[in-house]
């Protein structure tokens, strides 16, 4: 399996655009979540799926945030319009929905507005 | 609500030393999950082990082994005889079974073996 897959790995863009980072979670896993790495906060769950569904989306900054999960193996988070203050690398992981199993994660996209 | 606190932000020690990682959680679900992942400088999130609530019995597995503590609350990670591909940030993490996998991270530990 080549595992969590996402893209781009590297993404610089100017504060007011539009950015869309993609995800293609390891077939077979039914839940998907989207974490943000920053220097100040660490690791923060944005939005989890189940089932392709959203579950619960609390950790999702504001407005300007959106994800969606169209089929069983892709997810996007868009951010619209992006600020500086979204720097940072955002991690897709996919895991069974079992109690106690592993999520396996992206390598993540280093996201940079300038 | 639920935290994880890991106390140490950065260890630094020679190669063949072991390394002991502390990590303390807070949580009111009498049934949940522990555990730790590593993040080496390439970036992705690795993950090495994990432990339920109801399981307290310490492991080895290889060079990794695991002190897990429910009266104090405590999930430690050693690393023995540790090697220079072991420098990396550490990360401990709790699941409560009512969260349905979802992660609630410490800070991370940053580990960095001198040669």
């Amino acid at each position: 399996d080549a595992g969590v897959i996402q893209s781009p790995r590297h993404e610089v863009t100017e504060m007011g655009q539009e950015v869309t980072l993609r995800c293609k979670p390891i077939s077979g896993h039914n839940s998907l979540f989207w974490y943000r790495q920053t220097m100040m906060r660490g690791l923060e769950l944005l939005i989890y799926f189940n089932n392709n569904v959203p579950i619960d989306d609390s950790g999702m900054p504001e407005d300007r945030f959106s994800a969606k999960m169209p089929n069983a193996s892709f997810s996007t988070l868009k951010i619209q319009p992006s600020e500086p203050r979204d720097s940072a690398v955002y991690f897709c992981a996919s895991s069974m929905h079992s109690a106690g199993t592993e999520a396996f994660f992206g390598q993540g996209t280093r996201l940079t507005v300038v | 609500a639920q935290k994880v606190t890991q106390a140490q932000t950065e260890i630094s020690v020679v190669e063949k030393e072991d390394v002991t990682l502390d990590c303390v959680y807070e949580t009111r679900d009498t049934t949940y999950y522990l555990f730790w992942y590593k993040q080496p400088p390439s970036g992705e999130l690795v993950f090495l082990i994990r432990r339920n609530s109801f399981d307290e019995q310490n492991e080895i597995s290889g060079r990794y082994s695991w002190n897990f503590q429910k009266s104090t609350s405590s999930f430690n990670f050693t690393i023995t005889a540790s090697q220079v591909v072991d420098s990396a940030v550490y990360f401990c993490a709790l699941d409560p079974e009512a969260a349905g996998n979802k992660l609630t991270f410490g800070g991370g530990t940053r580990v960095l073996v001198k040669p």
